[in-house]
């Protein structure tokens, strides 16, 4: 157990819709990244949270956002829903800001939209 | 293009055997390389992580090597066991923040 829970497991959905993934990262752990992992491919990094703030931002779509709250859980918002986004989704949490760090990856939530 | 190009894709070996995977990244400037597990719809498991400056790392039956100069890592797997049936993922990080890179995979499968 990596420490770090995501909710929910999986999700099925259907196109046009909007869900919400969430995650909390592993006790003591200030940064939250989010990843995409469609079918055979490798993992493609979206966003980083560091302490609340927005960090570092990847190939995240204009539909998708994110954000850490206060208590350094954080939320992927995924909008206006195509079957193209259908995958895993990871969310990983490091100590401080990333370089040189360990990070700790949760089981993920596998989104089917359908 | 991917910065990170493993190989090969997917491997087949008896349990017992010892496999090499291969690791070829463009990604500059370099922070450091690692290698990560990952058991099929779990998230990546760190194995090792190496700077510019370290050639060699080892994780139990799991070795990493690194040659910055060429810009080539392997993992090596000595006596592999049924468990170690996953997808072994790459990741170079750059000099940056600290973005990582991750390559695609290589899928073994280790048979009895």
């Amino acid at each position: 157990d990596s420490g770090v829970t995501q909710t929910p497991k999986h999700l099925i959905t259907a196109t046009g819709q909007r869900v919400t993934l969430r995650c909390s990262p592993r006790s003591g752990d200030l940064s939250v990244y989010w990843y995409q992992q469609s079918l055979d491919q490798g993992l493609q990094f979206l966003i980083q949270y560091y302490n609340g703030e927005e960090r570092a931002k990847g190939n995240i779509l204009e539909r998708f956002s994110a954000q850490q709250f206060p208590d350094l859980h954080s939320e992927l918002n995924l909008s206006s829903l195509e079957l193209g986004d259908s995958a895993l989704y990871f969310c990983a949490s490091s100590v401080g800001r990333g370089r040189g760090e360990k990070l700790f990856f949760g089981s993920g939530t596998q989104l089917s939209v359908l | 293009k991917n910065q990170v190009e493993q190989s090969p894709q997917s491997l087949i070996i008896l349990e017992g055997k010892n496999c090499t995977l291969q690791c070829n990244y463009t990604v500059s400037p370099f922070s450091n390389l690692r290698w990560y597990k990952q058991d099929t719809g779990r998230g990546p498991v760190s194995l090792t992580i190496m700077t510019f400056s370290e050639n060699t790392k080892s994780n139990g039956r799991y070795t990493a090597t690194l040659d910055a100069d060429t810009k080539q890592s392997s993992l090596h797997i000595t006596a592999s066991q049924l468990s170690d049936s996953a997808s072994y993922i790459c990741v170079v990080t750059t000099d940056s923040w600290g973005k990582l890179q991750f390559g695609a995979g290589t899928q073994v499968v280790v048979t009895p």
